[in-house]
């Protein structure tokens, strides 16, 4: 497509309940990485990956918390056993590597946990 | 991590020219300025970047200061759909992340 394409765009879930969000990047784009976005605030860097290579994940705030992309093209951001403080915008951005390009970042899930 | 420093809102009115601020007193030579801005429910759109010399685009321009200390987003003509948070980073050459700060909310009066 076009663009990053996220999924679901909402997502309700019970304190306690396994999530996963879903990106797809760019085709052909070889970086790709999640951000947290809490509300009134900027964006928070989670993880990065190169084609299907986890290469920093130093921003996953705590276990519970884990990204894959084992074709180095679709990535899943799977969270277990979901907590209040874990309600916010989850972002996918995709490039191509190199610092000569801008990010291309999706619309975004907003999780709720209640 | 080089931090940048950016008012937490500005005011323009529309067709007006807008200049949005960027201090970044702590930058080195490897670092380049990127702008991305964040419409309402949205996610963060690229603007531009730049190292050195100034740059333009269809979207803006930037304007560099030669110091590299500082440097600023220029719109040319401010329309209603410009209102967006502005976010100025600064991304090393050998760096993958962005790093937002929490940028500058520009309203835009008709």
């Amino acid at each position: 497509g076009a663009g990053v394409s996220q999924s679901p765009r909402y997502k309700v879930a019970k304190r306690g309940q396994d999530v996963a969000l879903r990106c797809d990047p760019i085709s052909g784009h070889v970086s790709l990485f999640w951000y947290q976005q809490a509300l009134g605030q900027g964006p928070e860097f989670l993880t990065y990956f190169q084609n299907e290579a986890q290469l920093d994940k130093s921003g996953l705030p705590s276990d519970r918390f884990f990204a894959e992309r084992p074709e180095g093209s679709v990535s899943t951001l799977k969270i277990q056993r979901t907590q209040q403080e874990d309600s916010a915008v989850y972002l996918c951005a995709s490039s191509p590597t190199g610092t000569n390009y801008g990010y291309t970042f999706g619309s975004g899930t907003r999780l709720t946990v209640v | 991590d080089a931090k940048t420093t950016q008012p937490n809102s500005m005011e323009s009115n529309e067709e007006e020219p807008v200049h949005l601020p960027c201090n970044h007193s702590t930058i080195s030579g490897t670092d380049y300025i990127h702008w991305y801005r964040q419409l309402p429910s949205q996610g963060p759109e690229y603007v531009i970047h730049g190292l050195t010399s100034n740059v333009n685009n269809r979207m803006a321009s930037l304007a560099i200061a030669e110091d590299r200390k500082s440097s600023t987003l220029i719109l040319h003509r401010a329309t209603l759909r410009d209102a967006a948070v502005y976010y100025c980073i600064l991304r090393d050459v050998g760096g993958n992340m962005l790093t937002f700060g929490g940028g500058t909310r520009l309203m835009v009066k008709p």
